[in-house]
């Protein structure tokens, strides 16, 4: 079993649309949770951080976070030709990060 | 506040030879992580540095080698190249490098290996 695992996608939303990635994680004792869009050809970049329970919101961005479920999820809201990307979730057990293989999100116009 | 910056952007070298790839952190960051990106294994750490002591390695052979300086710039070296070499190479900074510290990426060095 992979450490992380999201759905593979490729996932795509029409505009103004919720986009909704998800992500499960098999050590239980991560207690850091990232999500990085990476555009192609560019290098990732971090757009939201969790570490408890709940929904965090950021603009049009929500993280949720279940470690009982061992489940991080991001939401995107009102989405946008230019949230089209991959999307990455990371995990955090031992100062080094451990990335999913992404989800492709294609926001279509 | 400046990102992280990496030189050189793009690289191409043959099979045998070596390479040695740069990355300076953003102000203030101590810590930084190297991450190996590639189509077929997405991305991968290499090993972590914080105050130039490695604290933490990845699963990857002995060719691949890094160093930290007091000024917290970091460089990594891969010996004797291998064509599944070619790789994105990321460097990534962070304040402390603890687990809850986000880390924030530079632009890589795209490595092709003939």
């Amino acid at each position: 079993q992979k450490e992380v695992e999201q759905n593979s996608g490729p996932l795509s939303v029409p505009e103004g649309a919720i986009a909704s990635l998800n992500c499960t994680y098999s050590d239980r004792v991560s207690q850091s949770f990232f999500w990085y869009r990476q555009y192609s050809g560019k290098s990732p970049e971090l757009i939201m951080s969790i570490y408890s329970n709940g929904d965090k919101e950021d603009g049009r961005f929500t993280a949720q976070l279940n470690k009982a479920s061992q489940y991080v999820s991001l939401l995107i809201r009102d989405s946008q030709p230019s949230d089209s990307a991959t999307y990455l979730c990371a995990v955090n057990p031992s100062r080094q990060l451990t990335f999913g293989s992404g989800t492709q999100l294609t926001v279509l116009p | 506040k400046a990102g992280v910056t990496q030189t050189p952007r793009y690289l191409i070298k043959t099979r045998g030879q070596q390479v040695t790839l740069s990355c300076s952190p953003i102000s203030g960051h101590r810590s930084v992580s190297w991450y190996q990106q590639t189509p077929g294994q997405g991305l991968q750490f290499l090993f972590e540095y914080f105050s130039e002591t490695q604290r933490n390695k990845g699963n990857f052979p002995g060719r691949f080698s890094g160093r930290q300086f007091s000024n917290s710039r970091s460089e990594m070296n891969v010996s004797t190249l291998e064509l599944g070499d070619s790789a994105l190479y990321l460097c990534a900074s962070s304040f402390l490098g603890t687990e809850n510290n986000e880390q924030f990426f530079g632009p890589g060095t795209r490595l092709t290996v003939l």
